[in-house]
């Protein structure tokens, strides 16, 4: 069975502080896909990142950077030099090849201050 | 391009009366996803449809029905409302499923808030 498992349920931190927020998977597939979505203040859901279980190099964008480690089940995300307009819900989520639907974590909530 | 549009945006019901959420898209997306947010849960998949005419059920489908007459819009149901759906409903639509290699993500509407009462 799938699962995502977040378990920083909120995290607070001062600007330009660097961030990590933790994403552990559970599948029994071999191939399966992970996603990041970030949730803000105003409550939409916005893609950030796709990965594939085959892909295990570190993503980085700008800021923002992932690392996926098979090894120990983890997709984790981290900001560096955090900023007031990260302050968001960061979703994790996994989809295993030939599933329809995704499975999401229970998100984490991460709150920037000035 | 409105991209995926919900209708409405927020809603109170009492117990036991019944409503329809409506969801839009214009990306001409085959597959289309309805979930419910509720604190500490994250999102929760109640039914999704991989083309017109089709629908399955999710992770949490009892209470809810659906509908997908149109490739553009999927309904989603409560015929009769409790206390315990009250919840933020999202939908979202995509091109192709999570797994496929052309899928790209899905996309979200802006949400429904639903209170029942």
């Amino acid at each position: 069975a799938q699962k995502v498992t977040q378990a920083q349920t909120e995290i607070s931190v001062v600007e330009k502080e660097d961030v990590t927020l933790d994403c552990v998977y559970e599948t029994r597939d071999t191939t399966y896909y992970l996603f990041w979505y970030k949730q803000p203040p105003s409550g939409e859901l916005v893609f950030l990142i796709r990965r594939n279980s085959f892909d295990e190099q570190n993503e980085i964008s700008g800021r923002y950077s992932w690392n996926f480690q098979k090894s120990t089940s983890s997709f984790n995300f981290t900001i560096t030099a955090s900023q007031v307009v990260d302050s968001a819900v960061y979703f994790c989520a996994l989809s295993e090849a030939g599933f329809q639907k995704l499975v999401f974590g229970t998100g984490t909530r991460l709150l920037v201050s000035p | 391009n409105a991209g995926v549009t919900q209708t409405p945006k927020f809603r109170v019901l009492k117990t036991g009366q019944s409503m329809t959420l409506l969801c839009a898209q214009d990306m001409n997306h085959e597959y289309m996803y309805w979930y419910r947010q509720d604190p500490g849960m994250g999102l929760r998949l109640i039914h999704y449809s991989v083309g017109e005419g089709t629908t399955a059920k999710g992770e949490v489908p009892d209470g809810y029905n659906v509908s997908r007459l149109k490739k553009q819009n999927f309904l989603l149901g409560l015929e009769s409302a409790a206390p315990s759906q009250t919840s933020v409903y999202f939908c979202a639509s995509s091109l192709s499923f999570p797994s496929d290699p052309l899928y790209n993500e899905q996309f979200f509407g802006p949400g429904t808030r639903l209170t029942v009462l």
